[in-house]
């Protein structure tokens, strides 16, 4: 079965700074989809920033970026130019043969004035 | 088209009463996923459909949980017999194909 990890349960970053937040999975599948999915306070669930398995080049949306690492199995997501915005929860997403998707725990990332 | 839709927002029950949630996808969207988030815990997967086909269910839908989508528009789930543990947010997703999954806002089930 396919896990996924996020060891950092909360972050805070300074507006306009730069925040990474970490992803680790673990899958013997060779061909999946990666996400991050942002969730606001009270608010529905939305996707950042996907990710396929047999691209090399890391995906990059505005402001977010990701660095994956496929033999690592390591899918960590920058957030450049920090936003008020930008505070949520942030979730890390496999999705793999099965179209449902698997969630890590999430990361709430603040960002400060 | 306003996005999936989730009936109610909220709903409180007593112990060993049934529920029933509705979802509404995106309209073009044949795929309907439900899921299940607890406080602090990332979404986890119960069921799918693909049109009015259930696809797939989580061990974690027991016996007291039923999904249904008769025509392949929009989708039930019933929860008979709550239990204290079935308290959570019922997440609805919806895709047109093995894509991006559009999720609703929830709906957030109390089990006194």
């Amino acid at each position: 079965a396919q896990t996924v990890t996020q060891s950092q349960p909360e972050m805070s970053v300074q507006e306009a700074e730069t925040v990474t937040l970490s992803c680790t999975y673990d899958t013997s599948e060779n061909n999946y989809y990666l996400f991050w999915y942002k969730q606001p306070p009270s608010r529905q669930m939305i996707l950042v920033i996907r990710q396929e398995a047999y691209k090399q080049q890391n995906a990059t949306e505005n402001r977010f970026s990701v660095n994956f690492q496929k033999a690592a199995k390591s899918f960590s997501l920058k957030i450049s130019d920090s936003q008020l915005g930008d505070t949520a929860m942030y979730f890390c997403a496999f999705q793999g043969g099965s179209e449902k998707l698997v969630f890590g725990k999430g990361t709430k990332l603040t960002v400060n004035p | 088209d306003t996005g999936v839709s989730q009936d109610p927002r909220h709903k409180i029950t007593k112990r060993g009463q049934n529920v029933t949630f509705r979802c509404d996808p995106i309209s073009e969207h044949n795929r309907l996923y439900w899921y299940r988030q607890t406080l602090g815990q990332g979404p986890e997967f119960l069921t799918y459909f693909q049109n009015e086909a259930q696809l797939e269910k989580s061990r974690l839908l027991s016996d007291r949980f039923s999904a249904e989508r008769p025509k392949g528009s929009f989708s039930t789930l019933e929860i008979q017999r709550t239990e204290q543990g079935d308290s959570a947010m019922y997440l609805c997703a919806s895709s047109f194909g093995p894509d991006e999954q559009f999720f609703g806002p929830g709906t957030r089930l109390t089990v006194l």
